[in-house]
């Protein structure tokens, strides 16, 4: 079956410094969402890349889609403690299914 | 409301027991998904709805495990003779044709 990694699992930084989580398919995704999950929240949707080596950027985030199309990343400039939380990549398998990753739980310390 | 509703929020039921999760999606949203998220993991796919009908249940762990929309809107997620290994937070999320899916608040179930 499909899967969907993501690494790394945990990551602390200090407030200020950069963060990158990257994420990793095991079959070729029609598109790929990410999703932040605030610590005792629910998963919400940030973007949607559908095109091969697509970039996208929300002012300190930014979203790279690979060329073939099994991964992604999404890196954070001079992260702030608002961005803590997991991050989530997410895509769909057999038209219907939606696979998500395993996450990316960040710390920031102030 | 403009977002996705899930009642009970919290749901303690014993073993062996019945339980119902009820999902009210965004209004217009035809794709409705539920999904299971234990703690520290991602959510995991359980079932998705276009419409009335269940277009793809294969998430669904075994056959205690049924959801139904009769009327294209509300999704009752519904659990039969539960087991402790069920305890986890139930995720629903509504989407129209964009893709983009809108989350719940969860129904966090435990079974005692």
């Amino acid at each position: 079956g499909q899967q969907v990694m993501q690494i790394p699992q945990y990551q602390h930084v200090q407030e200020g410094e950069d963060f990158t989580t990257y994420c990793n398919s095991s079959t070729t995704l029609s598109n790929i969402q990410w999703y932040k999950q605030r610590p005792g929240g629910h998963p919400v949707f940030l973007i949607q890349l559908v095109k091969s080596g697509e970039v996208k950027k929300q002012k300190r985030l930014t979203f790279q889609f690979g060329e073939a199309k099994k991964n992604s990343s999404l890196h954070i400039t001079a992260t702030q403690t608002t961005d803590v939380g997991t991050y989530f990549c997410a895509g769909p398998h057999t038209g219907n299914q939606f696979y998500f990753g395993t996450g990316t739980s960040l710390t920031v310390i102030p | 409301g403009a977002g996705v509703s899930q009642t009970p929020s919290n749901k303690v039921t014993e073993k062996g027991k019945y339980v119902e999760l009820r999902c009210d999606p965004i209004s217009g949203h035809t794709a409705l998904y539920w999904y299971r998220q234990s703690l520290g993991q991602g959510p995991e796919f359980l079932i998705y709805f276009q419409g009335t009908g269940a277009a793809d249940d294969s998430g669904l762990p075994n056959d205690r495990f049924f959801a139904v929309r009769p009327e294209g809107s509300v999704s009752t997620l519904k659990i039969q003779r539960t087991e402790r290994g069920d305890s986890a937070v139930y995720l629903c999320a509504s989407s129209s044709a964009t893709d983009t899916q809108y989350f719940g608040p969860g129904t966090r179930l435990t079974v005692l």
